[in-house]
């Protein structure tokens, strides 16, 4: 199916695992990023990469590692979990229409740290 | 990238039009004006974007005032299923670079469609 992917949907883990969340797109986006959403903070940028082997951190990146070795792939790690990384978090794919970006979200990833 | 400002809630009556404003009164002249929803528990949905012109396409119109500093999102005919939060985001033209496009969200307007 054609679009943006994530996986695991629901994921619960413990402190000091290792965990990674996988994001795929079809449409050969150049543009990615992984964002993570709490209550009373909104949606913040964590990551983004321009293309495969580019990648720059966003807002929050502590705790987080991102790679991108193919262009449909934006998988992100939390080398060791922690609850404060309990979060629900979205990938999303962007390209340039003009001078704008469209940016198009995956369902997300309800993650729990105990 | 420009400030914006949007009430935090609005109530819509289902099958009338939706009016979600959006103040944005230091905006400059190569900022876009983007529009994405998130209904609960989904990720956040592109709406509609735009420059200087209103805009229309299957989901909904904008209307950016001459001075650029305010603008409108309209929903034609509300349904249940546009309840939601919508954000208004401001980024600049071409924002390529090392910004590729990135978009930082607000807290946005929560639209409750009532039957």
């Amino acid at each position: 199916d054609a679009g943006i992917t994530q996986s695991p949907r629901y994921k619960i883990t413990e402190t000091g695992r290792q965990v990674t969340l996988m994001c795929h797109q079809t449409w050969s986006h150049s543009y990615m990023f992984w964002y993570r959403q709490d209550l009373g903070h909104g949606l913040r940028l964590i990551y983004y990469s321009a293309a495969a082997d580019i990648t720059d951190k966003g807002e929050v990146p502590d705790g987080y590692v991102v790679s991108r070795s193919k262009t449909e792939n934006f998988p992100l790690t939390l080398e060791s979990a922690t609850r404060s990384q309990t979060s629900v978090y979205f990938c999303a794919s962007s390209f340039r229409v003009g001078g704008a970006y469209e940016q198009y979200f995956g369902p997300g990833t309800r993650l729990t740290v105990t | 990238d420009a400030k914006t400002t949007q009430p935090p809630s609005m109530d819509c009556a289902e099958g009338r039009a939706a009016n979600l404003p959006c103040n944005h009164s230091t905006i400059s002249g190569n900022e876009y004006v983007y529009w994405y929803r998130q209904i609960h528990s989904q990720g956040p949905q592109y709406i509609i974007h735009g420059l200087k012109n209103n805009e229309t396409n299957e989901m909904a119109s904008l209307i950016i005032t001459e001075d650029r500093k305010s603008s409108t999102l309209i929903l034609p005919h509300a349904t249940l299923r546009d309840t939601a939060v919508y954000y208004c985001i401001v980024r600049v033209v071409n924002a390529g670079g090392t910004s590729y496009g990135k978009l930082t969200f607000g807290q946005g307007t929560i639209l409750t469609v009532h039957p």
